[in-house]
């Protein structure tokens, strides 16, 4: 059964700062990894997908990585900005047809 | 292109009603799923439905939850007789099949129960 861990639970840091947020998964044997981002009350927005045989995705001031063989994913935010502020979830897709999510982190980031 | 369709947002029932959730995936997406994220909690799977197949309700609890996809229409998540347990937050999210391009998630159905 797939396990999907995020540290840290929450996070808050002054702006501008480049951070990096983790998420570790327990089977390897993924179809793909998305980060996602909610804010308070919310529904999800998708920031980042990985697919199983990419190392790494960009997207403007993101950036995520993925290490299958160490079941390791990051999520690094540059020069992070107050609109940042909001709970980040990792997912893991492992047959196609459901995502395994962790608990998230509350990052935020301070003017 | 509307994106995954929810509604309503909000839904307040007394104990013992039922309730009915319903997501309209994005366009082009044959893939439906149900996920439940309950107060303080992760988000967990409950259901995948293909249209008028149930593929895996492995997340489904097992009494006074049903989903469907019929040919036309939305897809459908019932709870009857709920509880004060069932208040959460229900997200449905769609892909196309393979799943290999990511799931799109919709705003979600905040459920209290009174």
């Amino acid at each position: 059964k797939q396990e999907v861990t995020q540290i840290p639970a929450a996070l808050s840091v002054p702006e501008g700062e480049n951070l990096v947020l983790n998420c570790s998964f327990t089977d390897s044997a993924i179809y793909n990894l998305q980060w996602f981002r909610q804010d308070p009350g919310k529904g999800l927005t998708s920031l980042l997908l990985i697919q199983s045989s990419q190392r790494e995705q960009t997207s403007g001031r993101l950036n995520a990585s993925l290490d299958k063989s160490s079941g390791r994913s990051t999520l690094y935010i540059a020069a992070s900005q107050p609109g940042d502020s909001a709970t980040y979830l990792c997912a893991v897709d492992n047959a196609g047809n459901m995502l395994t999510f962790g608990g998230g982190t509350r990052l935020m980031v301070k003017p | 292109n509307a994106g995954v369709m929810q509604n309503p947002r909000h839904l307040v029932r007394r104990r013992g009603q039922e309730a009915r959730l319903r997501c309209s995936p994005m366009k082009g997406h044959s893939h439906v799923y149900w996920y439940r994220q309950l107060p303080e909690e992760g988000l967990k799977f409950m259901v995948y439905l293909q249209k008028e197949n149930i593929i895996d309700e492995s997340g489904m609890p097992k009494e006074r939850f049903s989903a469907e996809f019929p040919k036309e229409g939305p897809s459908i998540l019932r709870i009857q007789q709920v509880v004060r347990g069932d208040s959460a937050a229900y997200f449905c999210a769609s892909s196309p099949p393979g799943g290999l391009t990511g799931y799109t998630f919709g705003s979600g159905t905040r459920l209290t129960v009174v």
